[in-house]
C-alpha cells in the first residue's frame, strides 16, 4: 500500500530533551515536506526537500531541523523542544510534477511540557 | 505568500441538506486543491481543478474553479454524517509549497 508512514503516533516530552520524528514513504517520491497544524493558524509548513541532500525552509523552520539521506526517509529533529512546539506534525510527499497531489502521514501530536 | 480565503469557518447541518464552501484568493492560480482531513489523521486528497471554469464531480460533491481561477467552491448534495470534517483549500507554490486555506469545519448530525 502506497503511504507515508510517521512515527510515533504520539509524544509527551519535558523542554530541552532532544526528539526525532520520523517519517518514511514508499511512492519512490522525490519531494518531502513537514507541516505543524495548530488552531486557528492551520497547516504551516516547516521545512521541504525536493531530493536527497536538499532541504529548505518554509514557512516556520526556527527550532527545527531535517535531513534528507535517503530518498525515502525524512526526519524532524527537534534539538531543544519548547512549549511553543507543543502542536500536530505531519509529513508529506509527492512526486515533482505539475498539479500532483501531496500524500499525508497520519500525524504525530506533539506535548512538551 | 498569497492567502487563501475560506468561508464558512464553521458550518454545522442536518443529514440529507446541501451546502457549499467557498476558497477565494486576490491572485490567479494556475491550480487549486482540495483535502478533507478526518479527526486524527492526515488531509487526504480530493481533487485538483486546472482550467478557468472547469466542474469537477466526485459522487456528491461537485467543485468548481472560477473563470478566473481565482476561487473555487465545494459543492455537496444530501450531506450524511461521514461527510464530516475539515474541508481545505491549498495552491502549490512553484513546487515548493502546498500554502492552505485555514478550512471548513462541517459537522453533519443524523
Amino acid at each position: 500500500e502506497a503511504q507515508v508512514t510517521q512515527n510515533p503516533r504520539y509524544l509527551i516530552t519535558v523542554t530541552g530533551k532532544k526528539l526525532t520524528v520520523t517519517c518514511s514513504q514508499n511512492m519512490n517520491h522525490e519531494y518531502m515536506s513537514w507541516y505543524r497544524q495548530d488552531p486557528g493558524l492551520g497547516l504551516r509548513q516547516i521545512y521541504y526537500s525536493m531530493n536527497v541532500e536538499v532541504t529548505d525552509k518554509g514557512d516556520v523552520p526556527e527550532g527545527y531541523k531535517v535531513s534528507r539521506k535517503e530518498k525515502r526517509n525524512f526526519p524532524l529533529i527537534l534539538e531543544s523542544p519548547s512549549p511553543n512546539q507543543t502542536s500536530l506534525y505531519f509529513c508529506a510527499s509527492s512526486p515533482i510534477r505539475d498539479n500532483y497531489g501531496y500524500t499525508f502521514g497520519s500525524g504525530t501530536r506533539l506535548t512538551v511540557v | 505568500t498569497q492567502l487563501l480565503e475560506q468561508s464558512p469557518q464553521f458550518l454545522s447541518i442536518q443529514e440529507g441538506e446541501n451546502l457549499t464552501v467557498y476558497c477565494n484568493s486576490s491572485s490567479v492560480f494556475s491550480s487549486l486543491q482540495w483535502y478533507r482531513q478526518e479527526p486524527g489523521e492526515g488531509p487526504v486528497l480530493l481533487v485538483t481543478v486546472v482550467t478557468g471554469g472547469e466542474v469537477k464531480k466526485l459522487k456528491r460533491l461537485t467543485f468548481q474553479f472560477g473563470d478566473a481561477r481565482k476561487d473555487s467552491s465545494l459543492h455537496i448534495t444530501a450531506a450524511q454524517p461521514g461527510d464530516t470534517g475539515l474541508y481545505l483549500c491549498a495552491r502549490n507554490q512553484a513546487g515548493t509549497a502546498l500554502i492552505f486555506g485555514k478550512g471548513t469545519t462541517l459537522s453533519v448530525s443524523s
